[in-house]
């Protein structure tokens, strides 16, 4: 089942901070987060395991919280690259990765 | 420089034609995916494979076939296109063992069946 994430679109301004959320209605054992620029392909940029654990990439950090079933992403400061379609992906028991319907960040000067 | 190869990247073909579309990595990654995406929505897996010889279907039903004869090479096929066909289509590849890695997207090929 497809998880759902929220805002579905989100404009801020440069240097402010966004926080987008990821909910499954399943246990989940891993969490995965993608960006995608418009015309190229969804970027990596982290996965999260069962456990709590937070992880960070530059000003992008993310959070799992296995007992909810979500997970959010954290960006702070944002800059202009920041900008494109947020992915959250999450796998179950099955073993497979299933995407959520994305979450369009702007970011403007 | 990409690691994984998605041709042609546009394709305008006519209703009844049959396509392929290539997917290559360089990576030895085992498991490989095909996915496809309507603009600006979500991803939907309709086919993988874990390794050589080995595929199967996704979660969205799709009249498309797949074939994995070597580990780096992974073509999608339409018997058929039609118009309902159009859409992006996004191969993926990813490490075999562990949960500790993503996945590693091509370019995509966008197809548009007129």
């Amino acid at each position: 089942q497809q998880p759902v994430q929220s805002p579905q679109a989100v404009i801020l301004r440069e240097g402010e901070d966004a926080v987008i959320n990821c909910s499954s209605s399943k246990a989940l054992y891993s969490v995965h987060w993608y960006r995608q620029k418009h015309g190229e392909a969804p970027v990596f940029l982290m996965i999260l395991l069962k456990g709590g654990e937070q992880k960070g990439h530059d000003k992008i950090s993310a959070s799992f919280n296995e007992k909810k079933q979500q997970s959010s992403l954290y960006l702070t400061a944002s800059q202009l690259s920041y900008s494109g379609t947020y992915f959250c992906g999450t796998v179950n028991a099955g073993n497979m990765l299933t995407f959520g319907g994305g979450t369009r960040l702007m970011v403007k000067p | 420089e990409a690691d994984i190869y998605q041709t042609p990247r546009y394709l305008v073909i006519g209703t009844g034609k049959k396509i392929t579309l290539e997917c290559s990595q360089t990576m030895g990654h085992d498991k490989m995916y095909w996915y496809q995406q309507d603009p600006g929505m979500e991803l939907h897996l309709i086919h993988y494979s874990y390794g050589v010889n080995s595929t199967e279907k996704g979660d969205l039903s799709s009249e498309s076939t797949v074939s994995r004869i070597r580990t780096e090479h992974f073509p999608l096929t339409l018997e058929s296109a039609r118009p309902s066909h159009t859409s992006q289509y996004l191969c993926a590849s990813r490490v075999g063992q562990g949960p500790l890695y993503g996945y590693t997207f091509g370019s995509g090929t966008r197809l548009t069946v007129v």
